[in-house]
């Protein structure tokens, strides 16, 4: 059974601070897959991995994909308190005729200021 | 707005009753998914629907059933409600059904159910 883990579960930061969220997955898959949720709100896709090494970034996040040691992290760059949310990181099953995706329990990010 | 059209927005209902949630994928997306939101089990899939056939299961209970219409619109439908059935639903919709490159899922705004 696929199963996805991030740690650290919640993270509270002071603004202009710099964190790492970890992603660890339990099978091949080379498609990672990483969303956003604020309180109460749908979740809005922030970055797709699709293979290894791959590395995007947007504003103050950077997520990158080493699919030999099946892990991907979401770096934070001077964290500011809009970057406040959930933030998931899911897989899908390499060759799965389905794409359903398959999420972790989530890390809250809490940026104080 | 993502596209993803979801109704209702919040439900609150009794144990024993049977509710319908329903879902209007993004325009161009063929395949639908269901994922309930709680806090203690977090975000889990439910199930799959890729042009009308059901392509996926996931940990879903026998007393939910959901389908995909021609329209490309799915319900899902929950019976013999519980307490603990009480959580956030989201349907989700893409292009494709699993083939090569990415599969990206945009949600829908969520359906909160609360069970009395």
């Amino acid at each position: 059974e696929l199963k996805v883990e991030q740690n650290p579960l919640f993270l509270s930061m002071q603004e202009g601070k710099n964190y790492t969220i970890y992603c660890n997955y339990s099978t091949t898959s080379d498609r990672l897959y990483w969303y956003r949720q604020d309180p109460g709100k749908s979740l809005e896709s922030l970055f797709v991995l699709l293979s290894n090494g791959a590395v995007k970034q947007e504003g103050r996040l950077m997520a990158s994909l080493d699919t030999k040691a099946r892990l991907s992290t979401l770096h934070i760059t001077a964290a500011v308190h809009d970057l406040s949310a959930t933030y998931f990181c899911a897989v899908d099953r390499l060759y799965s005729n389905t794409g359903k995706l398959i999420f972790g329990q989530g890390t809250t990010l809490q940026v104080k200021p | 707005d993502s596209g993803v059209t979801q109704t209702p927005k919040h439900l609150i209902t009794a144990t024993g009753q049977r509710v319908t949630l329903r879902c209007s994928p993004r325009s161009g997306d063929l395949s639908v998914y269901w994922y309930q939101q709680s806090l203690d089990q977090g975000l889990q899939f439910l199930i799959q629907y890729y042009n009308g056939e059901e392509r996926a299961k996931g940990n879903i209970l026998e007393r939910f059933s959901a389908q995909q219409f021609p329209d490309l619109h799915s319900e899902l439908n929950l019976s013999s409600l519980e307490l603990g059935d009480s959580a956030l639903y989201f349907c989700a919709s893409s292009v494709a059904g699993g083939t090569s490159g990415a599969n990206v899922l945009t949600f829908g705004a969520g359906s909160r159910l609360t069970v009395l």
